[in-house]
């Protein structure tokens, strides 16, 4: 059974970066599956951040977009986010998942714990 | 940004049927189809279906989904106290290039 998991810092101050990373365990990265960062401040709901495929295409959310970079590491089994100049409203609950592609009918099938990151000094 | 629409809350008693909406609009829901996620408090969102109305392995037939126009629809027959939950649905928008979600319902099983 495929299983994600977030790390990163869950303190971040205003201003500076934001970078997390997903680990994929019980199946290979390179599986045809695309990978997403997906996020929810406390008490509100989903916001979508960005997908990634294992050949390096990029699909982000484009009110993000000026601030986001998404890398993804085949040989690590893992892909990463970096949000730069945060401010309070990025604080959430930061998830990533899997889908099965990047739009259309599908969705988002199967998620990590989720990792809290509050932005604050 | 837009979303999909959702009522707040909904109750209902233990064993009746629930049925949560949202509504979206020609560029998500009606024509990209839509998806439905439950998640219990403290917990990670988990998909109960996709594609208007496909349960993925080890959902229970419980939940049924269908879609009419721009609105989707999540039933919940039989409705046991696990059930409580939030429940969100979500789509992706052809016309902004984004997943969008709706702001979640509520379910309070009474």
């Amino acid at each position: 059974q495929e299983q994600l998991q977030e790390s990163g810092p869950g303190l971040v101050k205003p201003s500076e970066t934001l970078s997390l990373t997903c680990t994929v365990s019980g199946s290979s990265i390179s599986n045809g599956y695309y990978w997403g960062w997906i996020r929810q401040p406390p008490g509100k709901g989903l916001e979508w951040i960005a997908t990634i495929y294992y050949s390096g295409n990029t699909y982000p959310n484009p009110s993000l977009n000026s601030r986001l970079s998404i890398s993804i590491d085949t040989s690590k089994n893992q892909f990463s986010l970096t949000l730069s100049s945060v401010t309070a409203a990025d604080s959430a609950l930061y998830y990533c998942a899997r889908a099965p592609n990047w739009a259309g009918e599908d969705a988002f099938d199967i998620w990590g714990q989720g990792t809290m990151v509050t932005v604050s000094s | 940004q837009a979303g999909l629409t959702q009522p707040p809350s909904v109750s209902k008693g233990l064993r009746q049927t629930a049925t949560l909406t949202c509504t979206g609009n020609s560029n998500n829901v009606a024509n990209q189809g839509a998806a439905w996620l439950q998640q219990h408090q403290g917990h990670p969102p988990k998909l109960l279906s996709y594609r208007n109305n496909n349960r993925p392995s080890g959902i229970s037939e419980r939940f049924s989904a269908s879609r009419s126009g721009n609105t989707a629809s999540l039933t919940i027959t039989g409705l046991l106290p696990e059930d409580e939950a939030d429940y969100y649905c979500s789509a992706w928008d052809s016309s902004l290039s984004t997943w969008v979600f709706g702001g979640g319902t509520k379910l309070t099983v009474l």
